[in-house]
């Protein structure tokens, strides 16, 4: 079935530093990709979207770009702030299913210290 | 416009009671689900609806059960808690179309503790 495989962390960065969350994924055909935030005590919010090959997704300084070949959807920023300390989530929709299944990886915990 | 809530935030419960969990969206969408977000495993689908009087079972259905008799309402019950449900429980909703197109929406979340 389809699967998304994240780098778990936690993930420890200082400030201005640079960021990537490893994000690979299996499935059949061709899914949209998502990134989902989830800041403490918060439920998740989208962050940015790629629903085709070699979309990019980009939001808020982060981007991701649709990597068919690799089955990559990493998530960058050039330089992060403490604000952006939360949990990163990569998901699929895989296509043709009955229903919206959003398939979620583990969650990658981001630290940023000043 | 308060998006979705969720009711309680917070609950302890021993094992063998139960409980019903609210969630609550203003922005007249269809579609509504309730995860259930575990340490290292991401979020899994418990129960989903379509619409309102509909429910159907996702990933991980056993042991709870849900109703949605309003539109902005979905209710997940647990009749018997076990300590395998202690877990944050996250509510979503979203509007109709394609998926990839329409984001769900997640509440605050309800953190359950089960003794």
């Amino acid at each position: 079935g389809d699967s998304v495989t994240q780098m778990e962390g936690p993930v420890t960065l200082s400030e201005e530093a640079f960021l990537t969350i490893n994000c690979t994924y299996t499935a059949t055909g061709y899914p949209s990709l998502f990134w989902y935030v989830q800041y403490p005590g918060e439920g998740l919010q989208l962050l940015l979207k790629a629903t085709k090959a070699d979309d990019k997704g980009s939001n808020k300084g982060f981007e991701a770009t649709y990597r068919k070949e690799t089955t990559s959807f990493h998530l960058e920023k050039g330089s992060v702030q403490v604000s952006d300390s939360a949990v990163y989530f990569c998901a699929l929709i895989g296509p043709g299913t009955s229903y919206d299944k959003v398939i979620f990886g583990p969650g990658t915990s981001l630290s940023v210290i000043p | 416009n308060a998006g979705v809530t969720q009711t309680p935030k917070f609950r302890v419960l021993k094992t063998g009671q139960s409980m019903t969990l609210l969630c609550a969206q203003d922005m007249n969408h269809e579609y509504m689900y309730w995860y259930r977000q575990d340490p290292g495993m991401g979020l899994r689908l418990i129960h989903y609806s379509v619409g309102e009087g509909t429910t159907a079972k996702g990933e991980v259905p056993d042991g709870y059960n849900v109703s949605r008799l309003k539109k902005q309402n979905f209710l997940l019950g647990l009749e018997s808690a076990a300590p395998s449900q202690t877990s944050v429980y996250f509510c979503a909703s979203r509007p109709t179309g394609d998926p990839s197109y329409n984001e769900q929406f997640f509440g605050p979340g309800t953190r359950l503790t089960v003794l």
